[in-house]
């Protein structure tokens, strides 16, 4: 069965300073991979996902294979960055996703 | 364009009873997926409808079940009510053959006494 850890539940970063968020999945095929992101006060939504390889609000995140990892990362974190994200996994024909526990991100000022 | 629209906001049962949560998905959506998001648990997959038709579902127990509309909206009923249902129940929908991107409600929060 597919999983998703994000091994860090906290994660506070000053604002300027990059930041990585860790996601590392099992599955044995060929998944399709999510980053969503839960702002305070509004509604978990779609910051990117690894097929459209585009950076989003100066986010990217690479699929490695190998490693069977899907971080994201910013180079200079912002404060409006500090949110609730969720990685997330596809896996064809199975047609459901499913989420990791969530990283917290504060950034400071 | 209204997104995806959950009710009620809240609601209080006990032990026992039954809840109904009601999800009208964004206009064009025929997928309609149902999550749990118990306090520390994250996001645990519940159920998927597509075209009115169950099309996969999360390790829950049978009391869990749901239904899809011929308008594409959902309902979702727990039955005989535990306290550990007690979390917030996220409804989210997307394009057919999902999922793509799911586009969130804001969520029913069922509190069991």
């Amino acid at each position: 069965a597919q999983r998703v850890t994000q091994p860090e539940k906290l994660l506070s970063v000053f604002k300027g300073a990059p930041v990585e968020l860790k996601c590392n999945y099992s599955y044995s095929g060929s998944p399709e991979l999510f980053w969503y992101v839960q702002y305070s006060r509004q509604r978990l939504q779609l910051l990117l996902r690894h097929i459209s390889r585009e950076s989003i609000k100066g986010f990217t995140a690479d699929l490695n294979k190998g490693e069977t990892s899907f971080h994201l990362k910013k180079p200079f974190a912002q404060e409006e960055d500090s949110a609730m994200y969720y990685c997330a996994l596809s896996t064809h024909g199975d047609y459901k996703l499913s989420f990791g526990a969530g990283t917290t991100v504060t950034v400071r000022a | 364009e209204a997104g995806v629209t959950q009710s009620p906001t809240h609601l209080i049962k006990t032990r026992g009873q039954q809840a109904t949560l009601r999800c009208s998905p964004i206009s064009g959506h025929t997928s309609v997926y149902w999550y749990q998001q118990a306090l520390g648990l994250g996001l645990q997959f519940l159920l998927w409808y597509d075209e009115g038709e169950e099309r996969n579902r999360g390790n829950f127990p049978p009391r869990f079940s749901g239904r899809q509309f011929p308008n594409y909206s959902s309902e979702l009923n727990v039955n005989a009510l535990e306290l550990e249902d007690s979390a917030l129940y996220l409804c989210a929908s997307s394009f057919p053959r999902g999922p793509g991107e799911l586009f969130f409600g804001e969520g029913s929060r069922l509190t069991v006494l």
